[in-house]
C-alpha cells in the first residue's frame, strides 16, 4: 500500500534560517508528489509538485523541492525562513497513471514554528 | 490558479440533526471531487470520491448512509452529514482537480 511518511512533526527554526521538511514515500512507481501549506482554521494551498522531468522543482514563496528516486523522498526545503512561514506542511502523494492522477494520500504532516 | 469555493466556514448544530456542505468550482468543471475529513492536529484522511452523476465511491470505514455525497453537476459537490453526533465533529475539506489539486478552505463543523 501506499504510504507517506514525514518523521518531523514538529520542528522550529529561527527567522533567516534555511529549513528542509522531509518527506519519504512508499510506492512501486514514480508518484505524483506535492508540498501543501495549511494555516489553522485554513484549507489547503500547494506549494509545489512534481510529475515528471527536473527533479528539484520550484514553488511559491520562494520553496523548492527535491525529488530522489533512490531514497524515495521529495524533500521541502527553504534558504531562509519568514515568520509568516509558520503553518503546517502536508507531504502528498498520488499514483501516477495516463491521463491525472486519483487521490492523494497524505503525511502526518510537520508543524512548523518560526521564532523572531 | 483554480478556485474551489467551500461553505459554510463553520457550523454548528445539535445532535441529530443533519448539516449540508458545499464544495463548488468556480472557474473550472470538475468531474470529480474529493472530499477529505481531518482530525484537530492531525492529517486529511480521504473520505469518499465524488463523481459527477454517478455514485459516490467512499474510502473503507466511511458510512456512506452517514455522509451522503451528491454531485449533480459540473461544479457543486455537496456532503450532508446526517444524524450528526458530537464525534462527527471535525474540519471537513473538499478538493477539485481541473489538472492538480486545488482545495476549499475547509469547514468546521461542531455537533453539540
Amino acid at each position: 500500500a501506499q504510504s507517506v511518511t514525514q518523521p518531523d512533526i514538529h520542528i522550529t527554526v529561527s527567522e533567516g534560517a534555511s529549513l528542509e521538511l522531509r518527506c519519504n514515500y512508499s510506492y512501486g512507481a514514480t508518484p505524483y508528489l506535492f508540498w501543501y501549506v495549511q494555516s489553522p482554521g485554513q484549507g489547503l494551498q500547494l506549494l509545489l509538485k512534481y510529475f515528471s522531468g527536473d527533479t528539484l522543482v520550484q514553488g511559491i514563496k520562494g520553496f523548492e523541492a527535491e525529488f530522489k528516486r533512490s531514497q524515495s523522498s521529495f524533500n521541502l526545503r527553504k534558504p531562509s525562513v519568514h515568520w509568516s512561514d509558520a503553518a503546517e506542511y502536508f507531504c502528498a502523494v498520488a499514483p501516477s497513471f495516463s491521463g491525472g492522477y486519483n487521490k492523494l494520500i497524505f503525511g502526518a504532516g510537520t508543524r512548523l514554528a518560526v521564532h523572531p | 490558479g483554480a478556485v474551489v469555493s467551500q461553505h459554510p466556514s463553520w457550523v454548528i448544530c445539535k445532535s441529530g440533526t443533519s448539516v449540508k456542505i458545499e464544495c463548488r468550482s468556480l472557474d473550472f468543471q470538475a468531474t470529480t471531487m474529493f472530499w477529505y475529513r481531518q482530525f484537530p492536529k492531525q492529517s486529511l484522511m480521504l473520505m469518499a470520491t465524488s463523481n459527477e452523476g454517478s455514485k459516490a465511491t467512499y474510502e473503507q470505514g466511511v458510512e456512506k448512509d452517514k455522509f451522503l455525497i451528491n454531485h449533480a453537476s459540473l461544479t457543486l459537490s455537496t456532503l450532508t452529514v446526517t444524524s450528526a453526533h458530537p464525534e462527527d465533529s471535525s474540519f471537513y475539506i473538499c478538493s477539485a482537480r481541473p489538472t492538480e489539486a486545488f482545495f476549499g478552505q475547509g469547514t468546521r463543523l461542531t455537533v453539540v
